[in-house]
């Protein structure tokens, strides 16, 4: 059964630095691996998502790396702004989309 | 629509009682997901739906619950006497389709469910 874990749980950095989220998983089988963004309150916004096949995406402030051979996958944020304060939420996909999700980064940026 | 939209957002119900949850994807989407978010528990799969089939129904937790998808758009997650456990805030996410690995999932933002 796969399992996702994501570590730290929870971070808190000041204004300005950048910063590294980390997500293991077990089964290396995937299709590709997805980070999201979740606000209080609210449901989940798209980040990033890596193909199998490929190492990294870049979007913005934001890039993540996947290795697959070794079940880890990091998301880079890069200046980190007070904006950026969410729960960040890693999840990798079995096929037809079925995501299994880690259990999320929360993720305070400090002015 | 713009984006996938949940009905009702909050949901009270007393231990016992049905309750229905709506989820309207985004026009086009033949992909429709649910999911559940328990506190402690995380995101968890419940069903997919590729049109109005559903050829994965495998993380249903029990028999009180149960969807279906009409005209390849709106679909009702249904759950039958509900329990105290049932308490989660369900997510409904939608893509272009389920059987492409590339596509990006659009989630609404759920319906919350207290079940007193």
């Amino acid at each position: 059964k796969q399992e996702v874990t994501q570590i730290p749980a929870a971070l808190s950095v000041p204004e300005g630095e950048n910063l590294v989220l980390n997500c293991s998983f077990t089964d290396s089988a995937i299709y590709n691996l997805q980070w999201f963004r979740q606000d209080p309150g609210k449901g989940l916004t798209s980040l990033l998502l890596i193909q199998s096949s490929q190492r990294e995406q870049t979007s913005g402030r934001l890039n993540a790396s996947l290795d697959k051979s070794s079940g880890r996958s990091t998301l880079y944020i890069a200046a980190s702004q007070p904006g950026d304060s969410a729960t960040y939420l890693c999840a990798v996909d079995q096929g037809a989309q079925k995501l299994v999700f880690g259990q999320g980064t929360r993720l305070t940026i400090n002015p | 629509g713009a984006g996938v939209s949940q009905s009702p957002s909050n949901k009270v119900t007393e231990k016992g009682k049905d309750v229905e949850l709506r989820c309207d994807p985004i026009s086009g989407h033949t992909a429709l997901y649910w999911y559940r978010q328990s506190l402690g528990q995380g995101l968890e799969f419940l069903i997919y739906f590729q049109g109005n089939s559903a050829p994965d129904k495998s993380g249903l937790p029990s028999d009180r619950f149960s969807a279906e998808r009409t005209g390849g758009s709106v679909s009702t997650l249904t759950i039958q006497r509900t329990q105290q456990e049932d308490s989660a805030v369900y997510l409904c996410a939608s893509s272009l389709d389920g059987r492409s690995s590339g596509n990006t999932i659009y989630f609404g933002e759920g319906s919350w469910l207290t079940v007193v």
